[in-house]
């Protein structure tokens, strides 16, 4: 299996300032064919289904702010919010789409310092 | 408009079967896969496995191949998942999710997600 580990665990962050979410694949996610990157990342808020925030490792869903940037290439990939607003509290989750069985990071619980 | 309506809240004593349903709407459902994901309490997301409603194929995760059995109605635009035997390690939230992909077979995300049927087993 592809094993997803995210980094940190958690984090706080004061409003308005910049939030870093990592995420390290333990082996490509890389699908040649089609020059993608098979990772996406979700956003869940207590109580709440988990909501796509960007798929290809960098491409983001429509709706989704543009605080929220995704990048990343090899196994290495990251999620930042560039100003971080109340609503943002959540935990974040990267997710490989690459290989069966897909699978998921453990989380990362974002909160306000 | 892309909707996901999961069945509603289960409590269930250990031994029991269990089927939860997905009901789609507002596209081809019988041209996507179905995923299942499950969220144990308080803790992060699972992968079970996924089904293509055109067809039944299945995919399942290693860590749910044998414990549980996806299904569709295509008459109905709904999927479902089934346990034949319950255990207490099963209770948690279980989501399904739509996974989008284009006509070339790229795949884009899971995106569409329901709302989760919460699973409590308990004697």
């Amino acid at each position: 299996d592809i094993v997803m580990t995210q980094s940190p665990d958690s984090l706080a962050v004061s409003l308005g300032e910049r939030a870093t979410i990592n995420c390290k694949s333990s082996q490509s996610v890389f699908k040649r064919s089609s020059d993608k990157y098979y990772l996406a990342w979700f956003q869940q808020k207590p109580g709440q289904p988990p909501k796509l925030l960007f798929y290809w490792a960098s491409t983001r869903e429509s709706g989704v702010s543009d605080r929220f940037s995704g990048s990343g290439s090899g196994t290495d990939f990251t999620l930042t919010i560039s100003s971080l607003q109340a609503e943002d509290v959540a935990v974040y989750y990267c997710h490989q789409y690459h290989t069966i069985p897909y699978t998921f990071g453990q989380g990362t619980r974002l909160e306000i310092k | 408009e892309v909707q996901v309506v999961q069945s509603g809240a289960e409590l269930k004593k250990p031994g029991e079967s269990l089927k939860i349903s997905c009901e789609a709407s507002g596209y081809a459902f019988n041209s996507y896969w179905i995923g299942w994901v499950r969220q144990m309490p308080g803790k992060g997301l699972e992968w079970m496995g996924m089904i293509y409603a055109g067809d039944s194929d299945t995919r399942y995760s290693p860590s749910f191949q044998g414990q549980v059995t996806f299904s569709v109605d295509k008459s109905i635009s709904a999927a479902y998942v089934q346990w034949s035997s319950l255990k207490a390690s099963d209770t948690g939230i279980y989501y399904c999710v739509r996974l989008d992909a284009l006509h070339s077979g790229l795949l884009r995300a899971f995106d569409f997600w329901g709302q989760g049927t919460s699973v409590t087993v308990s004697s």
